[in-house]
């Protein structure tokens, strides 16, 4: 079992439509989460952490559910900006040593 | 503030070749890093570094050598080029007190026949 897994999509939305996706994780001692958002062909760039209680960011909602182990992303009235793959990244073991899903990618048409 | 910069962004090597991706970041991070993305895959860590002098090994560090001799550079050797380290190369930093942000270079794409 991979330690983080992501559905890889794509999601097809059109413009203003709300998209969520998931992420799991398997270490249940995990201790920070984070999403990272990619454009095609560059560099991974740091979209949000994820805190415990939640958080929102503009259009965009992290949420923890340890319980069940996962991390989810909303995004609300998307735009075309929006396209992109979504990383979901897990520090495990409290250390340097971040585990990265394969990414969610969406893509928002016109 | 160039943030973190890695050369070259493109590579053809043939297998058995050796090289070396350059990595350098000016925002004086104690913690360096070099991934590979393959498609499909999530980034996985090939080696990093806690600071000057000291480097370790990630999930994947079989065919790379690292070095740490400045807190600003962080270069990775490819020491005989094989067709399955054609990839994407991505070194990053991260200053552990502040936010866990990795900072990521533009990537490095290397190609080996």
């Amino acid at each position: 079992r991979k330690e983080v897994e992501q559905d890889p999509g794509p999601f097809n939305v059109p413009e203003g439509a709300t998209v969520a996706f998931n992420c799991t994780y398997s270490n249940s001692a995990s201790q920070s989460f984070f999403w990272y958002r990619q454009d095609c062909r560059k560099e991974p760039k740091l979209l949000m952490s994820v805190y415990s209680s939640g958080n929102e960011d503009g259009r965009f909602t992290a949420q923890l559910n340890r319980a069940s182990q996962y991390i989810s992303l909303l995004i609300r009235d998307s735009k075309l900006s929006d396209s992109a793959t979504y990383l979901c990244v897990v520090n495990m073991r409290n250390d340097y040593k971040l585990s990265f899903g394969a990414g969610t990618t969406v893509t928002v048409r016109a | 503030n160039a943030g973190v910069t890695q050369t070259p962004k493109f590579q053809v090597l043939k297998t058995g070749q050796s090289m070396t991706l350059q990595c350098a970041q000016d925002m004086n991070h104690e913690y360096m890093s070099w991934y590979r993305q393959d498609p499909g895959m999530g980034l996985r860590l090939i080696h990093y570094s806690v600071g000057a002098g000291i480097t370790d090994q990630g999930e994947v560090p079989n065919g790379y050598n690292v070095s740490r001799s400045t807190t600003e550079d962080f270069p990775l050797r490819l020491l005989s080029a094989a067709p399955s380290q054609t990839s994407v190369y991505f070194c990053a930093s991260l200053e552990p007190l502040g936010t866990g942000e990795l900072f990521f270079g533009e990537g490095s794409r290397l190609t080996v026949l």
